[in-house]
C-alpha cells in the first residue's frame, strides 16, 4: 500500500519532546519528508530525505526512520512551534504520497 | 527564490481555469515541478509533476485529476502553468506550485455547482 498514516494530533507542554509518527509499507525503499503548515500559510520543509535538516531549520527538528516507520521529533517545543505536520514519500512511479497530517498543539 | 502563483477564481461546474506559477531565484529549466492542493479544512494532496526539459517533459497526475488537467512549462518565461478543465466541486482548494523545498503562496479555486 501506497497509504501514510499519522495520528490526528499531539499535544505537549513548552520545553517538552513532541514525536510525530508517520507509518506506510513502502517507507523502507522510500524517502520520507516533513512539512510544516501553518494556519493561512504555504507548508515549509523541515526534514529531507529522512533525516537531513534543510537549512534555516531549527536543530530541533529532528527526522528519523524505524522499519515502516519515520518519526518526526521536535525537542523543546516551543509555542511558535504550534502547527500542522505531514510526512510525505512517493510511490514507484514516483508521484507524491502525504500523510494526513497531525495538530501538533502546544499547551 | 520564489515562487508565486496566479490565475484562481471562481469558476462554474464543468468549467475550465488555467493556473499559472512564476519562478525566479533558482534554475527553472532544471527542475523537477509539481502542483499540490489543499481543500478546505483538508490535508495536502498532490496533483501532478512535470520534469525537466532535460527529463523529458514527462508528466504524471494523481488519479482524481488524470484526463481532466494538464500540466505545461514555459522554460523562456520561467512559468509553469496547470490547465483543469471538466472542474468538479471536490476541486475546490487552494493549488500549489512546488519543487519540494520551494513552495508558493497558492492560489484559490472554487468550483460552484
Amino acid at each position: 500500500s501506497n497509504e501514510l498514516t499519522q495520528p490526528p494530533s499531539v499535544s505537549v507542554s513548552p520545553g517538552q519532546t513532541a514525536t510525530i509518527t508517520c507509518s506506510g509499507d513502502a517507507l523502507p525503499s522510500r524517502w520520507s519528508y516533513w512539512y510544516q503548515q501553518k494556519p493561512g500559510q504555504a507548508p515549509i520543509l523541515v526534514v529531507k530525505k529522512d533525516n537531513e535538516r534543510p537549512s534555516g531549520v531549527p536543530e530541533r527538528f529532528t527526522g528519523s526512520t524505524s522499519g515502516t516507520t519515520v518519526t518526526l521529533t521536535v525537542s523543546g517545543v516551543q509555542a511558535e512551534d504550534e502547527a500542522d505536520y505531514y510526512c510525505q514519500s512517493t510511490d514507484t512511479s514516483g508521484a507524491w504520497v502525504f500523510g494526513g497530517g497531525t495538530r501538533l498543539t502546544v499547551l | 527564490v520564489q515562487l508565486v502563483e496566479s490565475g484562481g477564481g471562481l469558476v462554474k461546474r464543468g468549467g475550465s481555469l488555467r493556473l499559472s506559477c512564476a519562478a525566479s531565484g533558482f534554475t527553472f529549466s532544471n527542475a523537477w515541478m509539481n502542483w499540490v492542493r489543499q481543500a478546505p479544512g483538508k490535508g495536502l494532496e498532490w496533483v501532478g509533476r512535470i520534469k525537466s526539459n532535460a527529463d523529458g517533459e514527462t508528466t504524471n497526475y494523481a488519479a482524481p485529476v488524470k484526463g481532466r488537467f494538464t500540466i505545461s512549462r514555459d522554460d523562456s518565461q520561467n512559468r509553469l502553468y496547470l490547465q483543469a478543465s471538466s472542474l468538479k466541486a471536490e476541486d475546490t482548494a487552494v493549488y500549489y506550485c512546488t519543487t519540494l523545498t520551494v513552495w508558493g503562496n497558492g492560489t484559490t479555486v472554487i468550483v460552484s455547482s
